[in-house]
């Protein structure tokens, strides 16, 4: 029973296409997060939701669009693919319920490439 | 602003000898700090936090690290590595000012266990 799950695991497409990465968590969190690791390993929060609403955006292009449509899911859409969005996007959960001590459970990730 | 700093990018360290991956941040305020360990291919995965209290946290796989405010430092340690230690090491803290502050990762230690 995996705690969070991402799919797709691999995402391979060409420059200027549209993509959504799906995320589910069943471990009754209510608060989900998209990050970004580029390829020096960098890690960075793009977005974070809690009970369906969004608390954190960073400084991310408006082509990337979360969408969470209950507490136990968060998707990534991204428009107009760029060769910089090649990645490694991992999803996470966590109980917040103004708690920020609480520790973070990551997915597998999605490999995103853009020929 | 807070931030954290991993100064190796590299450790390596003989199977049997005692282990360190530093870590140092900064932040204004008391800080909520954790580490995260990722093997190739795979999502973080929670080792320990410091919250409050005893400056000394155990974690999973034999791990612990030591909270030192005066160095505001926050070292990852191990009595005796073993080869299947050998993976990317994160440090991260978090500011409890409100529930949606960011998670803010360091860029990461890789450390390897030589046989």
């Amino acid at each position: 029973d995996t705690a969070v799950s991402q799919t797709p695991k691999y995402l391979v497409t060409q420059m200027g296409n549209d993509k959504s990465i799906k995320c589910e968590q069943n471990l009754g969190h209510d608060t989900m997060y998209w990050y970004k690791q580029d390829s020096k390993k960098f890690l960075k929060i793009m977005f974070s939701y809690n009970n369906k609403e969004l608390i954190i955006n960073e400084t991310v292009p408006n082509r990337f669009s979360p969408k969470s449509p209950d507490k136990a899911h968060l998707n990534l859409h991204i428009n107009s693919l760029e060769l910089g969005d090649s990645a490694v996007y991992f999803c996470a959960s966590s109980h917040l319920a103004g708690s920020s001590y609480n520790e973070q459970f990551f997915g597998p990730g999605t490999r995103l490439t853009v020929l | 602003a807070q931030s954290v700093a991993q100064p190796e990018d590299q450790v390596n360290v003989a199977e049997g000898n005692p282990l360190t991956v530093k870590c140092t941040y900064s932040v204004s305020g008391n800080p909520y700090l954790f580490w995260y360990v990722q093997y190739p291919n795979r999502g973080l995965q929670f080792l320990l936090k410091y919250i409050t209290g005893d400056n000394l946290v155990k974690g999973s796989y034999g791990f612990e690290a030591e909270f030192n405010k005066s160095q505001t430092s926050f070292h990852l340690k191990k009595p005796s590595a073993l080869v299947s230690d050998s993976a990317l090491y994160f440090c991260a803290v978090r500011v409890p000012i409100s529930g949606n502050t960011p998670l803010v990762f360091g860029k990461g230690t890789r450390l390897s266990v030589i046989a």
